[in-house]
């Protein structure tokens, strides 16, 4: 049981490169998302899914893009990097329609040059 | 819109319970009250929930109020490996958002 596992742990981009951000989880979870946290700031939802083939925009969606084809998987794409989206990056799952705990993977750190 | 206030720090002696506190004033019948900690840059950590009811588990206890607009997450014996953010959340878990406030670095000294 790995948990919610992300892909890669350190990023370097150039500005204007594109790089998707993988998250999995193995706990049969419905609901995913994706935060980005500055430093010295708090997390920030990028966006959200409830289930394969259901994603929702979060405080701060400009700029990404999410699918989700199936339960484990939930991809963040940038398609077009920019020095404003460096940031260290969280994925995290839960049950939906539970109150249970969500579980993070320990994120990606991304920088933009 | 931020659904919770939290002091941004606070600072617990060894050994002593950490009181920290919370503020949802404009929480909903159906908003569950959640606590988590973020360690450094881990990614951040669950400890406790609740609806009503105060509640215990092996890390800490929520005490929350007759009125439910506050709580307290109490972690009755800090000890240095504590210091993290501690994040309180408000959450219908029907829907889908987890949104974070900016938390309360508490600090666990010697």
């Amino acid at each position: 049981n790995a948990g919610v596992t992300q892909t890669p742990k350190f990023q370097v981009l150039k500005t204007g490169q594109s790089m998707t951000l993988q998250c999995a989880q193995d706990m049969n979870h419905e609901y995913m998302s994706w935060y980005r946290q500055d430093p010295g700031m708090g997390l920030r939802l990028i966006h959200y899914s409830v289930g394969a083939g259901i994603t929702d925009q979060g405080e701060v969606p400009n700029g990404y893009n999410v699918s989700r084809s199936t339960t484990e998987d939930f991809p963040l794409r940038l398609l077009s990097a920019a020095p404003s989206q460096t940031s260290v990056y969280f994925c995290a799952s839960s049950y939906w329609g539970r109150s249970t705990e969500a579980f993070f993977g320990q994120g990606t750190r991304l920088t933009v040059v | 819109d931020a659904k919770t206030t939290q002091p941004p720090s606070m600072d617990c002696a060894e050994g002593r319970a950490a009181n920290l506190p919370c503020n949802h004033s404009t929480i909903s019948g159906n908003e569950y009250v959640y606590w988590y900690r973020q360690i450094h840059s881990q990614g951040p950590q669950y400890i406790i929930h609740g609806l009503k009811n105060n509640e215990t588990n092996e890390m800490a206890s929520l005490i929350i109020t007759e009125d439910r607009k506050s709580s307290t997450l109490i972690l009755p014996h800090a000890t240095l490996r504590d210091t993290a953010v501690y994040y309180c959340i408000v959450r219908v878990v029907s829907e889908g958002d987890m949104r974070f406030g900016a938390g309360t670095r508490l600090t666990v000294k010697p």
